[in-house]
């Protein structure tokens, strides 16, 4: 099974700086078949990102993700009072795993 | 619109059977087109896939939680299901269904998610 890492637990940063969050596997992740998700208290996870790099529907383009093999980041720059909330990783390149979260807090 | 809907007993006691139905409306699970999956996340704490299964009955389940989960489809009433056997308190959890994008064959990301549903086990 692959392990997800995701770090920091916890950032805290202001509206209108940027914001870098790390998600590691265990070992590497076929095609680059990561997603990332952006969850808010009482809801469910909403896609933000697919194919490491590709952004979902909708999605703003302040919303970045890079990287390949173990190591992928998600970007978000300017941060906007609404995108403080919970990101989780998933792997979906060999069965499905997620990372622990990461969560963005207001500082 | 694609919605999903989870519906089932919010309350199960100690070695009982968890189970749960997703209803999809807005598109037909039988359209063989996306892959459909449970997800859970206990009170507080981060996201578990449980398993995903294909129109045709074909199921993915997470090696944790093989031994005690079984997920079905019935294509006439465009759901699917779970039963998650022998539940202790650690399976308290909301619990998700949501849509997989399917490429190759391949169960890839959700991009839909039901509202969640929360069970507690409890006696």
């Amino acid at each position: 099974e692959i392990v997800l890492t995701q770090s920091p637990g916890t950032l805290s940063l202001s509206p209108g700086e940027g914001a870098t969050l790390s998600c590691r596997a265990s070992q590497s992740v076929t095609s680059s078949y990561l997603a990332w998700y952006q969850q808010k208290p009482g809801q469910p996870p909403r896609l933000l990102i697919y194919g490491a790099s590709s952004r979902a529907t909708g999605i703003p383009d302040r919303f970045s993700g890079s990287g390949s093999g173990t190591d992928f980041t998600l970007t978000i720059s300017r941060l906007e009072p609404e995108d403080f909330a919970v990101y989780y990783c998933q792997q979906y390149g060999s069965s499905h795993t997620f990372g622990q979260g990461t969560k963005l807090e207001i500082k | 619109q694609l919605q999903l809907q989870e519906s089932g007993p919010g309350l199960v006691k100690p070695s009982e059977t968890l189970s749960l139905t997703c209803t999809v409306s807005g598109g037909s699970i039988s359209s063989g087109i996306h892959h459909w999956g449970w997800i859970r996340q206990p009170p507080g704490k981060g996201l578990e896939w449980i398993g995903t299964i294909y129109y045709s009955g074909s199921t993915y389940y997470n090696p944790s939680l093989k031994s005690r989960v079984t997920i079905s489809v019935d294509t006439s009433k465009n759901e699917f299901s779970l039963k998650l056997t022998s539940v202790t308190a650690a399976d308290t959890a909301v619990y998700y269904c949501a849509r997989h994008v399917t490429s190759s064959n391949w169960a890839k990301w959700f991009d839909y998610w039901g509202q969640g549903t929360l069970v507690t086990v409890s006696s």
